[in-house]
């Protein structure tokens, strides 16, 4: 079945930390695989996108890695700001049918 | 550009009420599609688009109906609401097709947060 699990749930951290989130996935075939953040009562908004062939993929201070190996993917946060609280979700594209599978995100808080 | 734009924000019927959620997009996109998103559930596909004209169910499609008559616009029809019908729903869109580039971004609407009572 395929299935994106991210962890953890909810991570509270002080603002300048880094943190990482972690996305696993059983989608097969592979297509790509998209990072997405969402600020409450807003609608998701795409950080980045990976394919097969990519490991690591930077966008600002959000830095994506994908292992398709191991089928994980993870989203680096450096130096974290109190406007990165929201969800980030991680979204697997298969790559026969073209649907798309959703994790469930992962709630971060950045604290002062 | 204004984006993908959805009204209303807010919503609260009462159960056997019908409405209508509005989408609108001014990026020319062709595939537009309807999610609902419920707490410990990933994002849920209702009905989608690929062009004027086209619609298709998606994973979750039941209780609702769609219709694409421009490319701009793409409605969500609640026929006869029911208290699981309790959700926020998203209106995204797309350049191309699913049936074309898998690399295309969504882009999503605010959102509109709908109570059935």
């Amino acid at each position: 079945k395929n299935q994106v699990e991210q962890s953890p749930q909810s991570l509270i951290i002080l603002e300048g930390k880094n943190c990482t989130l972690q996305c696993n996935y059983t989608v097969s075939p592979f297509s790509n695989l998209r990072w997405y953040k969402q600020d409450t009562g807003r609608g998701p908004v795409s950080l980045t996108i990976m394919t097969f062939s990519e490991n690591t993929k930077s966008n600002g201070r959000y830095t994506a890695t994908l292992d398709a190996d191991t089928k994980q993917s993870s989203l680096h946060i450096t130096a974290s700001q109190l406007s990165d609280s929201a969800s980030y979700i991680c979204v697997v594209r298969a790559g026969n049918n073209r649907k798309l599978i959703w994790g469930l995100g992962t709630s971060l808080g950045v604290n002062p | 550009n204004a984006g993908v734009t959805q009204t209303p924000k807010f919503q609260v019927l009462k159960t056997g009420q019908s409405m209508t959620l509005q989408c609108a997009q001014d990026m020319n996109h062709e595939y537009m599609s309807w999610y609902r998103q419920d707490p410990g559930m990933g994002l849920r596909l209702i009905h989608y688009s690929v062009g004027a004209g086209i619609t298709d169910q998606g994973e979750v499609p039941n209780g609702y109906n769609v219709s694409r008559s421009t490319t701009e616009d793409f409605p969500l029809r609640l026929l006869s609401a029911a208290p699981s019908q309790t959700s926020v729903y998203f209106c995204a869109s797309s350049d191309g097709t699913s049936g074309g580039s898998s690399y295309n971004e969504q882009f999503f609407g605010p959102g509109t947060r709908l109570t059935v009572l």
